[in-house]
């Protein structure tokens, strides 16, 4: 059974920084390209972030780049999003999903980011 | 590049048909048949219903169906049960090089 499980949310103040993480089971982690999907709070979603099998190709949202990193580690079938610089904006669930790059097949249940001071 | 239009609500009366459709442009939507759609309930995680405009995956219910015309894709729940009440969005892969995912702005299915 396919499983993504986010951590590494929480309260941040603005300017800060935060690293989310996604620790991926039941499927060959090495395989797939990975992507990162965020929610605001009462909004729809919204891409982020995704990274090819790899980790040699990265594409971001221009509203992070600069400011996100998105990394993996597929001998330990993780996944990462390092954010720094965290406005207001940015508060939101971060979901971690398998991207099949025409679509997400898998998500995880979701990491919330509170920036706020 | 601009969210997908979807309607902001759609309601229907158990075991009828609603549709759900999801306006984008020729540079995602009509562009490609690359349409997918999720179906999110309350505090839970988006799941995956209809990939590449008319594929369900493993799991998914027949009465979900997808289909495109021009810039237009559409989501048809038929025999309409009080499970489906959820949010649904859309999802289109685009030509931009900058943004390769359009979502759309949602829907929210009431069942009456």
């Amino acid at each position: 059974e396919v499983q993504l499980v986010e951590s590494g949310g929480g309260l941040v103040q603005p300017g800060g920084s935060l690293r989310l993480s996604c620790a991926a089971s039941g499927f060959t982690f090495s395989s797939y390209w990975m992507s990162w999907v965020r929610q605001a709070p009462g909004k729809g979603l919204e891409w982020v972030a995704n990274i090819k099998q790899d980790g040699s190709e990265k594409y971001y949202v221009d509203s992070v780049k600069g400011r996100f990193t998105i990394s993996r580690d597929n001998a330990k079938n993780s996944l990462s999003l390092q954010m720094n610089s965290l406005g207001a904006e940015d508060t939101a669930v971060y979901y971690c999903t398998r991207d099949y790059f025409t679509y997400f097949g898998y998500w995880g249940q979701g990491t919330l980011v509170t920036v706020s001071s | 590049q601009s969210a997908l239009t979807q309607p902001a609500s759609v309601s229907g009366s158990p075991g009828q048909s609603i549709t759900i459709s999801c306006t984008g442009t020729s540079s995602d939507v009509g562009g490609y048949n690359y349409v997918s759609w999720y179906q999110q309930h309350p505090g839970r995680a988006p799941k995956l219903m209809i990939y590449e405009v008319s594929n369900r995956p493993s799991g998914v219910s027949n009465r979900f169906s997808g289909s495109k015309s021009g810039n237009t894709a559409s989501l048809t729940i038929s025999g309409l049960q009080a499970e489906d009440e959820a949010d649904y969005y859309c999802s289109s892969y685009t030509s931009s090089s900058t943004l390769p995912y359009v979502f759309g702005t949602g829907t929210k299915v009431t069942v009456l």
